[in-house]
């Protein structure tokens, strides 16, 4: 079975473009994660979705950020414009909500690496 | 503020010994703990949980321990081998189901 499938694996650009991150979900997965890691904050959740539809953006560091997952299939995070302080991996995950005693299971993708300029 | 405290950034170990990880948390609303491995250009992947509701959880090599007055959790790999090295997070779930708060990692690196 494929897993959690992210492009572009890594993207360097310069300050002030479009950046568009994609992600693929696994198939029958109804919650989808991006997160962010950076060395000084680690891993930060910057949006959760559910069936679809945002249920906790809380994550997203400001309004230069915008995810959307408008099938089961395809998310996207887009930072509109970009700036050096937002080079970091960023990971999609997936799993199946919610995350029960014995499982945990969230099922990263192998992450994009951004680096602005 | 840091709500999932993994003081050591790295450990090293040799072959065969016991690896200890150390984690330790602030907010007293985690209920649900979580260790992740990661390797280098992939992304995390699930090694074990604990609910608050216990101590102690085993699955093989690994066992995680759980200090609820202490606030502190660890993770016991015995024995070590050279594919555990890895970067591996501690992580905790407050009731939400889905909000994972992980700490920064520790990068172990097992010596032959």
């Amino acid at each position: 079975d494929a897993g959690v499938i992210q492009s572009p694996r890594h993207e360097v650009t310069e300050m002030g473009q479009e950046v568009t991150l994609r992600c693929k979900p696994i198939s029958g997965h109804n919650s989808l994660f991006w997160y962010r890691q950076t060395m000084m904050r680690g891993l930060e959740l910057l949006i959760y979705f559910n069936n679809n539809v945002p249920i906790d953006d809380s994550g997203m560091p400001e309004d230069r950020f915008s995810a959307k997952m408008p099938n089961a299939s395809f998310s996207t995070l887009k930072i509109q414009p970009s700036e050096p302080r937002d080079s970091a991996v960023y990971f999609c995950a997936s799993t199946t909500y919610p995350l029960a005693e014995g499982g945990g299971e969230l099922f990263f993708g192998e992450g994009s690496r951004l680096t602005v300029l | 503020d840091q709500q999932v405290k993994q003081n050591s950034p790295s450990l090293s170990v040799q072959e065969g010994r016991i690896s200890i990880l150390n984690c330790d948390y602030t907010n007293s609303m985690f209920d649900y703990f979580l260790w992740y491995k990661k390797y280098p250009a992939e992304g995390p992947t699930f090694l074990i949980s604990i609910s608050s509701i216990k101590d102690k959880n085993e699955d093989g090599r690994f066992t995680v321990f759980l200090n609820k007055s202490a606030k502190h959790l660890s993770l016991h790999i015995v024995p070590s081998q050279p594919g555990d090295s890895a970067v591996y997070f501690c992580a905790a779930d407050g009731g939400s189901n889905y909000k994972l708060t992980f700490g920064k990692g520790t990068l172990l690196t097992v010596n032959p």
